[in-house]
């Protein structure tokens, strides 16, 4: 069991927009920043938003992330086929004083 | 370019010991955190343990604590993990990543090294 929660799968066609949530507590998504990550099929993740909503140098600006209270979104606009991948969100948790990663959502594009 | 390369995965029986290390190059290692995050095969990220960057202060996940040790050596520019203790639940792939400490950021990882525990 997950300390953040995100739907297990998502799914879209070419052009689509799709968002994926997270949810979490006070102690972590709350307080502190959220990052997201894309897994490749047999990849390391890659960082894809830090800091709720900025994008590494190189990330297209299709990928967007927002942050409420204590929950957080990955959008990404203009899906395709390449985007298909297992995507995490993760933050530094105060209470457990370590870093908790969702479950993560298996993005497919049909 | 920010390189991490872990190594030191293997085939463990329970109850055993291996060390994992991580060469990092491409960045100033001593101007980082640094950080373990496994993943079982066909599971999630699960965080195992992080050090700051002269490694004065670490870190460990409940599941681990007591078991593994985090430590790095600055002048090799070089991350570890000694596993002890070894039980089968371990087994999973194990990423080396940068960790920017301020800015909670966990930017750049490894391609991962694998771990078995199996008798």
């Amino acid at each position: 069991q997950s300390v953040l929660t995100q739907p297990p799968s998502a799914s879209g066609t070419p052009g689509q927009r799709v968002t994926i949530s997270c949810s979490g507590s006070s102690s972590n998504i709350g307080s502190n920043a959220v990052n997201w990550y894309q897994q490749l099929p047999g990849t390391a993740p890659k960082l894809l938003i830090y800091s709720h909503n900025q994008r590494p140098s190189g990330v297209p600006d299709r990928f967007s992330g927002s942050k409420s209270g204590t929950s957080a979104s990955l959008a990404i606009s203009g899906l395709q086929s390449e985007d298909e991948a297992d995507y995490y969100c993760a933050a530094w948790d105060d209470s457990l004083n370590g870093w908790v990663f969702g479950g993560g959502t298996k993005l497919t594009v049909l | 370019e920010v390189q991490l390369v872990e190594s030191g995965g293997g085939v463990v029986r329970p109850g055993g010991s291996l060390r994992l290390s991580c060469a990092a190059s491409g960045f100033t290692f001593d101007d980082y955190g640094m950080t373990w995050v496994r993943q079982a095969p066909g599971k999630g990220l699960e965080w195992v343990s992080g050090i700051n960057w002269n490694g004065g202060s670490t870190g460990y996940a409940d599941s681990v604590k007591g078991r593994f040790t985090i430590s790095r050596d600055n002048a090799k520019n070089s991350l570890y993990l000694q596993m002890s203790s070894l039980r089968a639940e371990d087994t999973a792939f194990y990423y080396c990543a940068r960790w920017v400490i301020p800015a909670a950021i966990v930017d750049y990882w490894g391609q991962g090294t694998l771990v078995t525990v199996s008798s």
